[in-house]
């Protein structure tokens, strides 16, 4: 069985500031993992996916995660957060190999201080 | 935009009624989705069709159903509403290949 564990419900950084959202993933086979956003009263947007090829993953919007296995994690960095960035981002995994139920993170609320 | 449509975006009812939920996928993606966003138990997937047959089971209640049509729209059937289930119903759509899931907008349905 897939799971992920995102780590703080809230998070708040200042304006201009690195937004570090983290993500630790459990599967028993190689995961793909995926980070998508949701802004107010909106459906889900993907941001990025890691589906086994390089292990640093550029995304929408300044957004890349990294793939590290040895510490079962996906967190999601941007350099310099914006004003817009605030929503709230959920961390998901598939097993892949097409099994595509996606099993999500509890989310995380990112709040931009101006 | 992510090209998938689901309607009604609002559904208020009462307890005990039916109701159902459509999504129309992204032309051309075989898959279709379904997916619970509530308070208390957060994103939880429900049900996947591929090319009109049940490919995959998950938290989905016995009073809840779903099909994929020829046209390879979906329905999401609701019966016997209890207050609990309130809650945000997304629909996402793929080509099953890239495991890369698009969602709709949501309804959001009220049990009163």
């Amino acid at each position: 069985a897939q799971s992920v564990t995102q780590l703080g419900s809230h998070v708040s950084v200042s304006e201009g500031a690195l937004v570090l959202l983290r993500c630790n993933y459990s599967s028993s086979v190689p995961p793909y993992l995926f980070w998508y956003v949701q802004y107010p009263n909106q459906g889900l947007q993907l941001l990025l996916k890691y589906t086994s090829a390089a292990t640093l993953v550029k995304g929408i919007n300044g957004f890349e995660a990294e793939f590290k296995k040895s510490e079962t994690s996906f967190h999601l960095t941007k350099p310099s957060a914006h004003m817009s960035d605030a929503a709230e981002y959920f961390c998901a995994v598939t097993p892949g190999g097409g099994n595509e139920k996606l099993t999500f993170g509890t989310g995380t609320r990112l709040t931009i201080i101006p | 935009d992510s090209g998938v449509t689901q309607t009604p975006k609002h559904l208020i009812t009462a307890t005990g009624q039916r109701v159902t939920l459509r999504c129309s996928p992204r032309s051309g993606d075989l898959s279709v989705y379904w997916y619970q966003q509530s308070l208390d138990q957060g994103l939880q997937f429900l049900i996947q069709y591929y090319n009109g047959e049940e490919r995959a089971k998950g938290n989905i209640l016995e009073r809840f159903s779903a099909q994929q049509f020829p046209d390879l729209h979906s329905e999401l059937n609701l019966s016997s509403l209890e207050l609990g289930d309130s809650a945000l119903y997304f629909c996402a759509s793929s080509l099953s290949v890239t495991n890369e899931q698009f969602f709709g907008p949501g309804t959001r349905l009220t049990v009163l």
